[in-house]
């Protein structure tokens, strides 16, 4: 079946522009991630929602930096008056559940990752 | 301190060896412990899962975690180039899925 999509793949704006970024997870997922990841190192977690509820969004680098699930699926990520240091890929992933860990620990909540999106503000 | 250490390499051995990948972490609480396999360009993909401490094979690949060290391994026997990536680990302490990944160690298998 379809993978998590996002859109656009590629996004090149000024400094002080606004941008969204979409995340269209994979049929049926409830949680939904969204993560940075700079060049050369791991992602890196932003915010995380279960349907349309943001639960954590502890990773979000400053108040410029927000994001949507309105409807329980496809998610938005904005940045406001953006900067040059926040050039980066942008991911998300969408995983079935948040937590189902059996006793053998049965990898209920994986997470499957979209191709990201490579953001450039110059 | 990051909270997960990993070295970035690049890793470059020959097929057929066996590679030993590791990562060291300094949270406690940490529970769930992966390594993620990522193609240059490509989103990474899971690849071994590992809950608290113990070993887990699949196939040529075998996860090892140490809670009392903190430290976690990813073994691949019988390497081939299809396993030139850049692997990453991550953890989670659980309630939820924040994954807190290292920074991905390069692999090059070459014939």
């Amino acid at each position: 079946g379809a993978g998590v999509s996002q859109s656009p793949r590629y996004k090149v704006t000024k400094r002080g522009q606004d941008v969204a970024l979409r995340c269209d997870p994979i049929s049926g997922h409830v949680s939904l991630y969204w993560y940075r990841q700079a060049l050369g190192q791991g992602p890196e977690f932003l915010t995380y929602f279960n349907y349309e509820a943001q639960q954590d969004k502890s990773g979000l680098p400053n108040d410029r930096f927000s994001a949507e699930r309105p409807e329980g699926s496809i998610s938005t990520l904005t940045i406001q008056r953006t900067e040059q240091r926040d050039s980066a890929m942008y991911r998300c992933a969408s995983s079935l559940e948040t937590q189902r860990i059996g006793v053998s620990g049965s990898i209920g909540y994986e997470q499957y990752f979209g191709p990201g999106t490579r953001l450039t503000v110059t | 301190q990051k909270e997960v250490e990993q070295d970035p390499g690049p890793l470059s051995v020959p097929e057929g060896a066996i590679v030993s990948l590791n990562c060291t972490y300094s949270n406690s609480a940490f529970q769930y412990f992966m390594w993620y396999r990522q193609y240059s360009r490509k989103g990474p993909e899971l690849l071994m899962y590992t809950y608290s401490s113990g070993n887990k094979e699949d196939g040529r690949f075998t996860a090892q975690v140490d809670k009392s060290s903190k430290y976690i391994s990813l073994f691949i026997r019988d390497s081939q180039p299809s396993d030139s990536a850049t692997y990453l680990c991550a953890m989670s302490a659980g309630g939820y899925n924040k994954l807190i990944f290292g920074a991905g160690t390069r692999l090059a298998v070459h014939p």
